[in-house]
Formats: structure tokens, C-alpha cells, sequence
């Protein structure tokens, strides 16, 4: 299978604690996306990546979340002293790098913060 | 804020028939994009139709974009019970076209 994944699928955590997924994109897409959805709710945007430069964050994104991908291919989102208001699916999305192409999706993962 | 917002919110028709959303956006766009959602699942892209176009088919599919309306929609004929899911319109701004923005969905229930 050579679409996005997303490890792990799965995480629950108790309140407080880090938490980091991972986000493995197509091969040869260039552009990488995070995004947040919350249930009954379409996905919001968070951030997006060019090769390995992040170029726009949401304001959604406050300083406990922080994302990277360091070699231009995977990337990883880390939340730091987790809250309850951060459950949600967590969704990555890969495209090329032209303006105005596909997003390509991949499975999510979804927190739960007890 | 949201840019797009689909209507209805929910839709519930028998199997066979056409089932019709509605996706209304507030400023302009390079493109829009429907998917679909099964629940608790990833996204699914459907289609992308582009400013420039009006209507666009695939499948059982056909989008048509009002650009001076701004808004779209999504026909899907003879549906079927695989056709229960959530379907999002996504929408780029013209001056960002690299970030795509998504309404709160249209569920659509097949009943068999």
C-alpha cells in the first residue's frame, strides 16, 4: 500500500502526559499536512509542510503542539501536558508540491486524554 | 470560521435513489473538493473541480460549481448502501492555495 499512514492509530493517554504521532506520506509528494477533527466537525487545518520547511501554522496550534519532519519525508506531531480538550482524530494529508492539487489522506489518529 | 458549509446536515434516502448536497462558500477559490468520511475512518478523495469549471463527472459522481454563487454540488445516482458516510466540501482561498478548508459534512444515510 503506497498511501499515507499514520501511526499510531490508536493512543490514549491520561491528562498531562506527551504524546507524539507519526505521519509517513507518499513517496513522492513534496507537501505534507496536519489537521484536527473533532466529532461531527469537518477537519481544521494546523500546519503544512514543503520538503522540510513549515510554512504556515494555525493559531489552533498553540505552544504545546509542536510539529517537524526533519528529512523532508515523515513527520511527526508531539503535544506536550496533554488536556482533555486535545481529543480528536488527528488526520495527515500528503499532496505534490503544486498549488491546488489533491490532498491525500491518510487513516488518523485518535486521542483520547482521560 | 468556516469558508465552506455543507447542506443538509443530515440526509437520509432509500437505496436507488439520487442524493443531493449542497456546499455554499464565503470568498473566492482556486478549486473545490468534496470527500468522503466512513465513520471513524480517514478521508477519501472524490473530486476536484476547478474555478474555471462548471460541472465535472466520475462515476455515479457529478459536482457543479456556481462560482457566482459560490457555491457547489454533489450528486451521487442510484446510491447504495456502501454510499453511507459523512461527505465534506474543501475549499482552497485564492490567495492560499495550499491550505484546503472543509465544512462541517453532510451525513447521508442509505437505507436498504
Amino acid at each position: 500500500d503506497t498511501g499515507v499512514s499514520q501511526n499510531p492509530r490508536h493512543k490514549i493517554t491520561k491528562r498531562g502526559q506527551n504524546v507524539t504521532f507519526r505521519c509517513d506520506p507518499i513517496s513522492e509528494h513534496n507537501r505534507l499536512y496536519w489537521y484536527r477533527q473533532t466529532l461531527g466537525q469537518g477537519p481544521e487545518f494546523l500546519t503544512y509542510f514543503q520538503n522540510e520547511a513549515q510554512l504556515e501554522k494555525s493559531r489552533l496550534l498553540s505552544d504545546r503542539f509542536s510539529a517537524e519532519r526533519p528529512k523532508g519525508s515523515f513527520s511527526t506531531l508531539e503535544i506536550q501536558r496533554t488536556e482533555q480538550g486535545d481529543s480528536a482524530m488527528y488526520l495527515c494529508a500528503s499532496s505534490p508540491s503544486a498549488e491546488g492539487e489533491t490532498q491525500y489522506f491518510g487513516p488518523g489518529t485518535r486521542l483520547l486524554v482521560l | 470560521s468556516q469558508q465552506g458549509e455543507e447542506d443538509p446536515q443530515a440526509l437520509s434516502i432509500q437505496e436507488g435513489e439520487n442524493a443531493t448536497m449542497n456546499c455554499s462558500y464565503k470568498t473566492s477559490i482556486n478549486n473545490l473538493q468534496w470527500y468522503r468520511q466512513n465513520s471513524g475512518r480517514g478521508l477519501v478523495h472524490l473530486i476536484l473541480i476547478r474555478s474555471n469549471e462548471r460541472e465535472k463527472h466520475s462515476g455515479r459522481l457529478r459536482v457543479t460549481l456556481d462560482t457566482s454563487k459560490k457555491s457547489s454540488s454533489l450528486l451521487i445516482t442510484a446510491s447504495r448502501a456502501a454510499d453511507t458516510a459523512s461527505y465534506f466540501c474543501a475549499t482552497d482561498l485564492y490567495s492560499s492555495a495550499s491550505k484546503i478548508i472543509f465544512g462541517s459534512g453532510t451525513r447521508l444515510s442509505i437505507r436498504p
